[in-house]
């Protein structure tokens, strides 16, 4: 059973620069989920899908953030000129929805971004 | 929105001593996880609780959805279990975590 994957595991980049992380979910969850973690914090919320469609994105993810699932399979977060502020943990999570309720989310092991 | 809160803040033990782990929220919750975040960052699924509860080794947790609360046990701690230590809820409206401010264990030989 392999668990949710995250790439790269680090990334280093200089302000303005644009990134983009992947997320492989767990092959039989329909929902992945995207969340932040700061230093010291716990881990925010910032959008999730269900499939192929965005259901709820936090007033934290600026229109400079953008993320994406397009075949229900894996996703993409693209962070467009990155800011300072932008240095954090990106975590990705998973899980089965259906109609009687939400299994446990299940954590990837997180991308580092730092901005230089 | 719901307000997630943990105590204590900080906790230093001495190996194999017990300690009970404590998180308050302030609304009706679909469901309820707690997690070990290692000092490698990784976020480590301990329970999926939203009510009764449920034991694993030398972990057990208990959650009272009535009173919104719910509490972790750790007994006969060992040095591998320092870390941030996270509960999570899920609200009424289901989807995202919320996620408290963790409570930081030290375990010390």
């Amino acid at each position: 059973d392999t668990g949710v994957s995250q790439d790269p595991r680090h990334k280093i980049t200089k302000r303005g620069q644009n990134v983009t992380f992947r997320c492989d979910p767990i092959s039989e969850h329909n929902r992945l989920y995207w969340y932040r973690q700061t230093l010291g914090q716990g881990p925010e919320f910032l959008t999730y899908f269900q499939n192929e469609a965005q259901l709820e994105k936090s007033r934290l993810l600026s229109d400079r953030f953008s993320a994406e699932r397009p075949k229900g399979s894996f996703s993409t977060l693209e962070i467009q000129r990155t800011e300072q502020g932008d240095s954090a943990m990106y975590l990705c999570a998973s899980s089965h929805a259906w109609t009687g309720g939400n299994q446990p989310q299940h954590f990837g092991d997180g991308t580092r971004l730092s901005i230089l | 929105g719901i307000q997630v809160e943990q105590s204590p803040p900080d906790l230093i033990l001495q190996e194999g001593a017990n300690s009970t782990l404590r998180c308050n929220f302030s609304d009706s919750v679909n469901n309820l996880q707690w997690f070990h975040q290692n000092p490698w960052g990784q976020l480590i699924n301990l329970f999926y609780i939203p009510s009764g509860t449920k034991q694993n080794g030398r972990l057990s947790a208990t959650t009272v959805a009535t009173e919104r609360y719910s509490l972790l046990y750790i007994s006969s701690s060992q040095t591998t279990d320092s870390g941030v230590y996270f509960c999570a809820v899920e609200g009424d409206q289901g989807g995202k975590l919320i996620f408290g401010q963790g409570t930081e264990l030290s375990v010390k030989p």
